[in-house]
């Protein structure tokens, strides 16, 4: 069964500094990929997302993320995080297997702070 | 820009009791999930939901729930009688296509007592 690792439950970071958050996963077939970010009392918005392609993937608010098929991975970064990217950060696998639309599996996700 | 609503915010409710969990989906997607996330843990695929019936469940989707698009708007999760592990929060998502990325609404937190 598919399954995502974060490895790491929270990171602190100052403001201006560069991010990277970590992410494995384990899946048999070509994977879709995902990021999301919940902010508190707020629903899970999507980051970025890698289907096929080009293996760097672009998303919004500055944040991409590298897909790494040797080493199952799909680490997410930004150059510069702001005081607004405090949030929680979740990786997520898609799993096409089970039926005619996928399913994600979830990382436990990362927390984020960023001190100023 | 349309989004995902859920109703309530919050709910409270005694074990054995049933709730209903109330999701607006995005208006021309097709495709509708519910996902679950217990304090402290993942974030859980429940059931998706395509051509008004369960294209996929999970083991936690026992016979306990059930799924309904009653109209062309709302989505609903029933929990027929709640367990304390039903604790959690909600969240519905839509989608427009198979292959599209998943909405999120903000989810529901439900507290069994």
């Amino acid at each position: 069964a598919q399954s995502v690792t974060q490895p790491d439950i929270h990171i602190t970071v100052s403001e201006g500094a560069s991010l990277e958050l970590r992410c494995n996963y384990s899946y048999g077939a070509t994977p879709y990929l995902f990021w999301y970010v919940q902010s508190p009392g707020q629903g899970l918005q999507l980051l970025l997302k890698y289907f096929s392609g080009d293996t760097l993937v672009q998303g919004i608010k500055g944040f991409e993320a590298e897909f790494k098929r040797s080493q199952s991975s799909f680490n997410l970064r930004k150059p510069s995080v702001h005081w607004s990217d405090a949030a929680e950060y979740f990786c997520a696998v898609g799993d096409l297997q089970g039926g005619s639309n996928y399913k994600l599996t979830f990382g436990k996700g990362t927390l984020l702070t960023v001190n100023p | 820009e349309p989004e995902v609503t859920q109703t309530p915010s919050h709910q409270v409710t005694q074990m054995g009791q049933e709730v209903i969990l109330r999701c607006v989906p995005i208006s021309n997607h097709l495709y509708f999930y519910w996902y679950r996330q217990i304090l402290g843990q993942k974030v859980e695929f429940l059931v998706s939901f395509y051509n008004n019936e369960i294209s996929e469940k999970s083991e936690i989707f026992d016979d306990q729930f059930s799924v309904e698009r009653p109209d062309g708007s709302n989505f609903t999760l029933k929990i027929r009688s709640t367990k304390l592990e039903d604790s959690a929060m909600y969240f519905c998502a839509s989608s427009p296509g198979q292959y599209n990325e998943q909405f999120f609404g903000p989810g529901t937190r439900l507290t069994v007592l």
